[in-house]
């Protein structure tokens, strides 16, 4: 079963945050979260393992909280460079059998 | 050169046509998938391979077959294309699941697939 995201799309005005929400119905060993511009594949950005880590790269970070089974992305003073749409991928088994939600499209203007 | 070829890039064939999306790696992964992407509907998993021997269903794989003809190679088939199956699709491998930060998917740069 596909993990839901939120919001469906957000459009930001550079320099202000933004925070994407991933939710599964079932128990996660790891969160994944891709970016992918329009045309192209989808890009890495960070990966959450179980024990309810916090990453960060940059201006972009992340949580993983186990118990709830969800996790969010934060993004901060946005830039239009972020523009894209955001999924999460979710792993039940640690199996890198990963689960990707609907996407999150996000717009940055100027 | 890209680490993750997919060839053809576009393609355009007709119902009833057989067709084979081929995908090539240079990362030395023994994982590869074979995804779809419709929009609105995010990714969804074909099929996917944990090693040559080892290939299993995604979550959409009927109208779909997959070929492991090598670690670096994983072929998608549709034997009688239909024109629901126009989609994006993407390639991808990763290495093995061992709970690093650093098992990622590394993804092809996709072929576009019209079935008229």
């Amino acid at each position: 079963q596909q993990p839901v995201q939120s919001p469906q799309a957000v459009i930001l005005r550079e320099g202000e945050d933004a925070v994407i929400n991933c939710s599964s119905s079932k128990a996660l060993y790891s969160v994944h979260w891709y970016r992918q511009k329009h045309g192209e594949a989808p890009v890495f950005l960070m990966i959450l393992l179980k024990g309810g880590e916090q990453k960060g790269h940059e201006k972009i970070s992340a949580s993983f909280n186990e118990k709830k089974q969800q996790s969010s992305l934060y993004l901060t003073a946005s830039q239009l460079s972020y523009s894209g749409t955001y999924f999460c991928g979710t792993d039940s088994g640690g199996y890198q059998k990963v689960t990707f939600g609907t996407g999150t499209k996000l717009q940055v203007i100027p | 050169d890209a680490d993750v070829t997919q060839t053809p890039r576009n393609r355009i064939t007709k119902t009833g046509k057989r067709i084979m999306l081929e995908c090539s790696q240079t990362k030395g992964h023994d994982r590869m998938y074979w995804y779809r992407q419709d929009p609105g509907l995010g990714l969804r998993l074909i099929y996917y391979s944990f090693d040559v021997k080892d290939i299993n269903k995604g979550e959409i794989s009927d109208g779909y077959s997959v070929s492991r003809q090598a670690q670096a190679k994983f072929s998608l088939s549709l034997e009688s294309a239909i024109p629901n199956q126009t989609a994006l699709y993407f390639c991808a491998t990763s290495d093995i699941g061992l709970g690093r930060s650093t098992d990622t998917q590394y993804f092809g740069p996709g072929t576009r697939l019209t079935v008229l």
